[in-house]
């Protein structure tokens, strides 16, 4: 079991442009939600999508949307990034709402310059 | 004032210590509380799940929850040098399903 994985690992982008992220859940997980986690701080919750719905959403701009496919593998897109945005990217999986099995991926981590 | 306060740290300790990690939160609807392990360069690792209060024990990691001083414990007894990580407090209410508040995260240092 490969887990959860995201794609790419690094990326650069300059402001104003636009980024997506993706994320494969782990086997048998239906549910999968995005954190943000700026350097030195704890992550923070962006959305959650289950059904290929968006359920769940954190303090968080219209900037970032995202998408489920039926797969139940997801994207987060960022519009007009700012270099606030710079983080690592949180892709985070589990079966409905049973938070015990939410497992996290690696991360993407994200520069804007 | 943030909903999850955890000391940053970092701590340093030898090794075969015991760990003592600490959140305080001021959302009394906090149901479910969780320690995570995260080392460098990782995501997130599940540690510790616990509802309500009461204690945990699971090896050497033992998780304490008293809501009535809104105060969460994690103990790592005999510590290692592979303990070294930054340890995450996240909270849950009854009704979120999945929306995970953190703490800032301690950085532990095990020193052989």
């Amino acid at each position: 079991d490969a887990g959860v994985t995201q794609s790419p690992t690094h990326l650069i982008k300059t402001r104003g442009q636009q980024v997506t992220l993706r994320c494969s859940p782990k086997s048998g997980h239906d549910t999968v939600s995005w954190y943000q986690q700026a350097l030195g701080q704890g992550p923070q919750f962006i959305f959650q999508y289950y059904e290929e719905e968006e359920r769940q959403r954190g303090n968080f701009p219209d900037r970032f949307s995202g998408h489920q496919f039926p797969n139940y593998s997801s994207e987060l897109n960022v519009n007009a990034l700012l270099l606030g945005d710079s983080a690592l990217y949180l892709c985070a999986s589990s079966w409905g709402t049973r938070r015990e099995t939410q497992y996290f991926g690696p991360g993407t981590r994200l520069l804007v310059l | 004032q943030k909903e999850v306060e955890q000391d940053p740290g970092p701590l340093s300790v030898p090794e075969g210590a015991i760990v003592s990690l600490n959140c305080t939160y001021s959302n009394s609807a906090f149901q479910y509380f969780m320690w995570y392990r995260q080392y460098s360069r990782k995501g997130p690792e599940l540690l510790m799940y616990t509802y309500s209060s009461g204690n945990k024990e699971d090896g050497r990691f033992t998780a304490q929850v008293d809501k009535s001083s809104k105060y969460i414990s994690l103990f790592i007894r005999d510590s290692q040098p592979s303990d070294s990580a930054t340890y995450l407090c996240a909270m849950e209410t009854y009704n979120q399903g999945g929306k995970l508040i953190f703490g800032q995260g301690t950085e532990l240092s095990v020193k052989p």
